[in-house]
């Protein structure tokens, strides 16, 4: 069923780097690319989404990059901080919010 | 405003019992999903209502997990009878509609274990 492949599988990043996560799809059916972050005991929560007529999203530190003719996405979360340590999990939406997550990334950033 | 509830947050079971997981969504949204969050994996959908009606059960194991969704509020997914391979999180979201851009709010989850 899982039909976002994203990497790494996990990441460590020094404070005020920069931490790149992946996700490449097949179904060009796909038309909202949401962005989860998932705290240990919590439920995923929204972080920033992207709408694929898109090519990029900022939203603070986050940014979404969109190249729709490779069918990959990534996100970037510029001057990492140690409260960014968590799971971020991309996922891509199709047919009234059908909803295809992808394995997730740890993060972890370092002080 | 309240988030999406769900009770319990842990549950520890032996396999072949039964075990049920209740969850609230949030005041005034029609979308209710139920998912399956492997340890390491991301959530994978068991079921959607659309208000009382279950509109997507098609990854639902039937043969031993059942959902009900009555007056279109809170929601109840069943195990039974449990095994092993059903240690999981079990996630509880909801959305305001069932359009593919409106954000899904999740619940904690309950952590089930199966010995």
């Amino acid at each position: 069923q899982q039909q976002v492949k994203q990497s790494p599988q996990s990441l460590i990043v020094q404070k005020g780097g920069i931490s790149i996560i992946n996700c490449a799809y097949e179904n060009t059916a796909f038309d909202y690319f949401p962005w989860y972050q998932q705290f240990p005991g919590k439920g995923p929560a929204l972080l920033i989404a992207i709408r694929p007529d898109v090519s990029e999203k900022k939203e603070g530190r986050f940014t979404i990059s969109f190249n729709k003719s490779a069918k990959q996405f990534s996100l970037h979360i510029m001057d990492s901080q140690p409260g960014d340590s968590a799971t971020y999990f991309c996922a891509a939406t199709v047919n009234n919010n059908d909803m295809r997550f992808g394995a997730g990334t740890r993060l972890t950033v370092k002080p | 405003e309240a988030g999406v509830v769900q009770s319990p947050r842990y549950k520890i079971i032996e396999k072949k019992q039964p075990v049920a997981f209740w969850c609230n969504p949030i005041s005034g949204h029609n979308t209710l999903y139920w998912y399956l969050q492997n340890l390491g994996q991301g959530p994978e959908l068991l079921i959607r209502y659309e208000n009382e009606e279950a509109v997507d059960d098609s990854q639902l194991p039937k043969d031993r997990f059942s959902a009900e969704r009555l007056k279109g509020v809170d929601s109840t997914l069943k195990i039974q009878p449990a095994e092993l391979g059903d240690s999981a999180v079990y996630l509880c979201a909801s959305s305001k509609t069932g359009a593919s851009t409106d954000t899904q709010y999740f619940g904690p989850g309950t952590r089930l274990t199966v010995l």
